[in-house]
C-alpha cells in the first residue's frame, strides 16, 4: 500500500530565504505521481505542483520546485524567496487505487519578517 | 477555473442528528471524494465516487454514507452524528484517467457535534 511520510511537523524561515519541505513515499507502482498542496489557515487546499515518476526533469512552478530523487523515494518541495503569504500547512500526496490520494500528515511553515 | 462548492463553512449539530454535507462541482468531473482532516492525522479518505450512483469506501467509512444522484453533486451523510465526528470535512473532484490529474478541493466544512 502507498504511504507518505512528512517528518517535519513545523518549519520556521525568514522572508526571502529558501526552504525545503521533506516528503518520502512508498509505493509498489512503477508509474506514479506526487502532488503537493498548500492549506492556509482559512482551510482551502490549493494544488501547487506535480511530479511524474517518469518525468525527466524536476517539476517547477514559479517559486516552487521539486527535488525528486526516485531511487531514494523522496520528493521534497523547495520554496525559493519565501514570502509571508507562504505561511501555511503543506501536504505531500500520492494516488492510491489510481485516483484517490493518500496524504502525509503535513508540515506547518511559518514565515517571519 | 474549477469550482468546488461546499454548502457550509461552519456547522454545529447535536449528537444523534442526521447531518448532510453537500458538495457541488462545476467542471463535469467524474471523480468526487470526501475526506476528513484532524490535527496530527492529515487527510483521510471517507468515500469516493467514480460516476453517478457509484460509490466506494475509503479508509474510514464507518458512521458515514454518501449519495451521488447527479454528476455534479456528492453528498456526505452522518447517519447519527457523534462527538468523534467533529472534524474538518473536505470535498474534492478530479478528471478520470491518468494519475497526473490533481484533485480540486472545496473550502471545507468545519463541523462540530455537541
Amino acid at each position: 500500500a502507498q504511504k507518505i511520510t512528512q517528518t517535519q511537523p513545523g518549519m520556521f524561515v525568514q522572508e526571502k530565504e529558501a526552504v525545503t519541505l521533506d516528503c518520502t513515499y512508498d509505493t509498489s507502482d512503477q508509474s506514479y505521481g506526487l502532488f503537493w498542496y498548500k492549506q492556509p489557515s482559512s482551510g482551502e487546499m490549493i494544488f501547487l505542483i506535480y511530479q511524474g515518476s517518469y518525468d525527466e526533469q524536476n517539476a517547477t512552478e514559479g517559486r516552487y520546485s521539486l527535488n525528486f530523487q526516485k531511487a531514494r523515494k523522496s520528493a521534497n518541495l523547495v520554496i525559493s524567496a519565501s514570502q509571508l503569504g507562504d505561511s501555511a500547512m503543506y501536504f505531500c500526496a500520492i494516488p492510491q487505487a489510481g485516483t484517490a490520494l493518500i496524504f502525509g500528515k503535513g508540515t506547518t511553515l511559518s514565515v517571519s519578517s | 477555473d474549477v469550482k468546488v462548492t461546499q454548502s457550509s463553512r461552519y456547522l454545529v449539530k447535536r449528537t444523534g442528528e442526521k447531518v448532510f454535507l453537500e458538495c457541488v462541482q462545476d467542471m463535469d468531473h467524474e471523480n468526487m471524494f470526501w475526506y476528513r482532516q484532524d490535527p496530527g492525522l492529515g487527510l483521510r479518505l471517507i468515500y469516493f465516487s467514480y460516476d453517478v450512483k457509484m460509490k466506494e469506501k475509503g479508509d474510514i467509512p464507518e458512521g458515514y454514507s454518501v449519495s451521488r444522484e447527479k454528476k455534479e453533486r456528492f453528498s456526505l451523510i452522518l447517519e447519527s452524528a457523534s462527538t468523534n465526528q467533529t472534524s474538518m470535512y473536505l470535498c474534492a473532484s478530479s478528471s478520470p484517467g491518468r494519475t497526473n490529474q490533481p484533485q480540486h478541493f472545496g473550502d471545507g466544512t468545519r463541523l462540530s457535534i455537541l
